[in-house]
C-alpha cells in the first residue's frame, strides 16, 4: 500500500521567513495530492492541493510543487505569520474507477514566532 | 451552507461499554471517511464509503469497530467493548466525490475510563 513520509515533525521559524515542509510517496499512480492545516483544537481544513498533471501550484503565500519522477512534493509558506502556526499534513490520493485511497503524512507542526 | 456535523462532541465512556459514533456529512457527498487522531498525532484511516460500493474497512484496527452508513448519509461508527487504548478524537470527513477535497467535521473526543 500507500507509505507517505513528512518531514520534519517540527519547524520553527521567526515571523517574515519562509517556511517548507516536505512530502515523498511510494505509490507511483497517486494522483491527487491535498495538503490541510489543523489549528489547536480545530478539525483539519484543506489549504492547497495539486494533481498529478501539474508541477506547481500558488495560492497567495502558499504553494505546492510535485516531483512525479522523485516521488516528492513540498509545501512552500512565505512572509510567514503567527497564524500559520498550526500542524500540516500532507496526502497522497488514488483515484481509480470511483474509489479513492488517502494516506495521510505524520504532520509537521509548524510554530511562528513573532 | 451546512457542513460536516457529528455528535457527540465529547463521550466519556466506561471500558467495557459499547459506543456510537455518529455522522452527518455535506448533502449530496459521495464520499464519506472515518479517521482516528491520537493526542498530538496524527490522522489514522478507519473507513472509507464511497457511494453505494462495499466500503474500504482496510483502516479498522480490531473487529470491535464497526461502520455503517445508511442511505448514502449519515455514517455510524460502533465501538464494541470499548478499551482505554480507543481514547482518541474521532473525525469524520466527507468529500464531493473521489479526488476532492475532504470536508472535515469537528470530531468526537472518546474517552474511555
Amino acid at each position: 500500500g500507500e507509505n507517505v513520509e513528512q518531514h520534519p515533525s517540527t519547524l520553527s521559524v521567526q515571523e517574515g521567513d519562509s517556511a517548507v515542509i516536505k512530502c515523498t510517496y511510494s505509490d507511483s499512480a497517486s494522483n491527487y495530492f491535498p495538503w490541510y492545516k489543523q489549528e489547536l483544537g480545530k478539525r483539519p481544513q484543506l489549504i492547497i492541493d495539486i494533481r498529478s498533471n501539474v508541477g506547481e501550484k500558488k495560492d497567495q503565500r502558499i504553494a505546492v510543487t510535485l516531483n512525479k519522477t522523485a516521488k516528492h512534493f513540498s509545501l512552500h509558506i512565505t512572509e510567514t505569520q503567527p497564524e500559520d502556526s498550526a500542524v500540516y499534513f500532507c496526502a497522497a490520493s488514488i483515484t481509480s474507477g470511483g474509489y479513492q485511497k488517502v494516506t495521510f503524512g505524520t504532520g509537521t507542526k509548524l510554530q511562528v514566532i513573532p | 451552507g451546512a457542513g460536516v456535523s457529528q455528535s457527540p462532541s465529547n463521550k466519556v465512556t466506561e471500558k467495557g461499554k459499547d459506543v456510537e459514533l455518529r455522522c452527518d456529512p455535506i448533502s449530496g457527498h459521495t464520499a464519506l471517511y472515518w479517521y482516528r487522531q491520537s493526542l498530538g498525532q496524527g490522522l489514522e484511516f478507519l473507513i472509507y464509503f464511497q457511494g453505494n460500493s462495499a466500503p474500504d474497512k482496510s483502516g479498522l484496527p480490531s473487529d470491535r469497530f464497526s461502520a455503517e452508513r445508511t442511505g448514502g448519509s449519515v455514517s455510524t461508527l460502533t465501538i464494541q467493548r470499548t478499551q482505554q487504548e480507543d481514547s482518541a478524537v474521532y473525525l469524520c470527513a466527507s468529500s464531493l466525490a473521489t479526488g476532492y477535497e475532504q470536508y472535515f467535521g469537528p470530531g468526537t473526543r472518546l474517552t474511555v475510563t
